[in-house]
């Protein structure tokens, strides 16, 4: 079956440096999307990638779709401690959404 | 704002017992589904629905579970006979178009 996998599994950073996390699918994907949840939460959508090698950008935040639409990337820049939480990419077929294994952002002040 | 809500926010039942969750979905969404959250793991796809069946279900979702939306407002999730590996924290999310989803604050289910 369709497997995600993002690394790290666990980041932690001092309040200003920036922090990225990969997402890595075992299947070609015909979109991706992050979720944000925080601690306590439930899952916050943040963006979807559709096209090959597309990058969005919002705010301090920067998402990536591989050229082989297979990987995806979230890059934060100066993280704030408004930023913890765990980030989850998920591909996303016609009827669901496969989470990937999410990265904890802890966030130092 | 519109949000997805869930009721109860915890609940604790027996193993053997059965249980519903209940959603309900943002007014004008077509598509709803149920995910599940094992303690400290990734979020798990169990069902989507959408015009009154179910759309794709996953290994999950066996005979033991079932979806119904009784009205035009609500959307539940049945457990028949709940064990002890059921316990998670189990959110609904809904969307209108199929790309963003919604999701509910969760329903944290212990099975004792």
């Amino acid at each position: 079956g369709q497997q995600v996998m993002q690394i790290p599994q666990y980041q932690h950073v001092q309040e200003g440096e920036d922090f990225t996390t990969y997402c890595n699918s075992s299947t070609t994907l015909s979109n991706i999307q992050w979720y944000k949840q925080r601690p306590g939460g439930h899952p916050v959508f943040l963006i979807q990638l559709v096209k090959s090698g597309e990058v969005k950008k919002q705010k301090r935040l920067t998402f990536q779709f591989g050229e082989a639409k297979k990987n995806s990337s979230l890059h934060i820049t100066a993280t704030q401690t408004t930023d913890v939480g765990t980030y989850f990419c998920a591909g996303a077929g016609a009827n669901n959404l496969f989470f990937g294994t999410g990265t904890r952002l802890t966030v130092i002040p | 704002e519109p949000e997805v809500t869930q009721t109860p926010s915890h609940q604790v039942t027996q193993m053997g017992q059965e249980v519903i969750l209940r959603c309900v979905p943002i007014s004008n969404h077509l598509y709803f589904y149920w995910y599940r959250q094992i303690l400290g793991q990734k979020v798990e796809f169990l069902v989507s629905f959408y015009n009154n069946e179910i759309s794709e279900k996953s290994e999950i979702f066996d005979d033991q579970f079932s979806v119904e939306r009784p009205d035009g407002s609500n959307f539940t999730l049945k457990i028949r006979s709940t064990k002890l590996e059921d316990s998670a924290m189990y959110f609904c999310a809904s969307s209108d178009a199929g790309v963003e989803q919604f999701f509910g604050p969760g329903t944290r289910l212990t099975v004792l």
